[in-house]
């Protein structure tokens, strides 16, 4: 089945506490971003990536890191996460210029 | 500058009844417009899109939408509705760096 995964779907940390948030798609798509979701403030996206070691700042890359060494992996990492992390996540992966196609979502509390 | 609006934060209407979904957009160029649909507790899940063509636009769950360009708008659509499309929508445009702009969603109310 075509899907992309992430992993984990909840976590609970605590301030300063390193954590990374793994993306994986298995459609062989070029292109993967992350999305943040926070209430009134719709989807906002951190990073992209258009392909294998090529990443870009979205529109709130504060406090966050990618990598994307291997074409189908584009793992989240906060390496000192504050509570203003707290949200809603989302990886999604696509065809260049195509329809994107989304994870489930990894909810973050950081207290 | 390339934007995306939904006027409406909330949608109610009554089962059975046809729905709309509003978005506008501005863009310089041709757009490239989608609707997505999330359900509570789940990830995005894409609708339909509008590359160039026909300015009527099937997806999935029976929605449609209509591409005007004189009144820049992409309005989502569904003859007949159903509870279970109750859900939060969104309009996207694609920019010309191909990254999505993304309106801020309207929650569609379905009332038995």
């Amino acid at each position: 089945e075509a899907q992309v995964t992430q992993n984990p779907r909840y976590l609970i940390t605590v301030t300063g506490k390193k954590l990374t948030v793994t993306c994986s798609q298995n459609m062989n798509h070029e292109y993967m971003s992350w999305y943040r979701q926070d209430p009134g403030l719709g989807l906002r996206q951190i990073y992209y990536s258009m392909n294998v070691e090529v990443t870009d700042k979205g529109d709130v890359p504060e406090g966050y890191k990618v990598s994307r060494k291997e074409k189908r992996n584009f793992p989240l990492i906060l390496e000192s996460p504050s509570p203003n992390q707290t949200s809603l996540y989302f990886c999604a992966s696509s065809d260049f210029a195509d329809t994107q196609y989304f994870g489930p979502g990894t909810r973050l509390t950081v207290l | 500058a390339q934007s995306v609006a939904q006027p409406e934060d909330q949608v109610n209407v009554a089962e059975g009844n046809p729905l709309t979904v509003k978005c506008t957009y501005s863009v310089s160029g041709n757009p490239y417009l989608f609707w997505y649909v999330q359900y509570p507790n789940r990830g995005l899940q894409f609708l339909l899109k509008y590359i160039t063509g026909d300015n009527l636009v099937k997806g999935s769950y029976g929605f449609e939408a209509e591409f005007n360009k004189s009144q820049t708008s992409f309005h989502l659509k569904k003859p007949s509705a159903l509870v279970s499309d109750s859900a939060l929508y969104f309009c996207a445009l694609m920019d010309s760096n191909y990254q999505l702009i993304w309106g801020a969603g309207t929650k569609l109310i379905i009332k038995p």
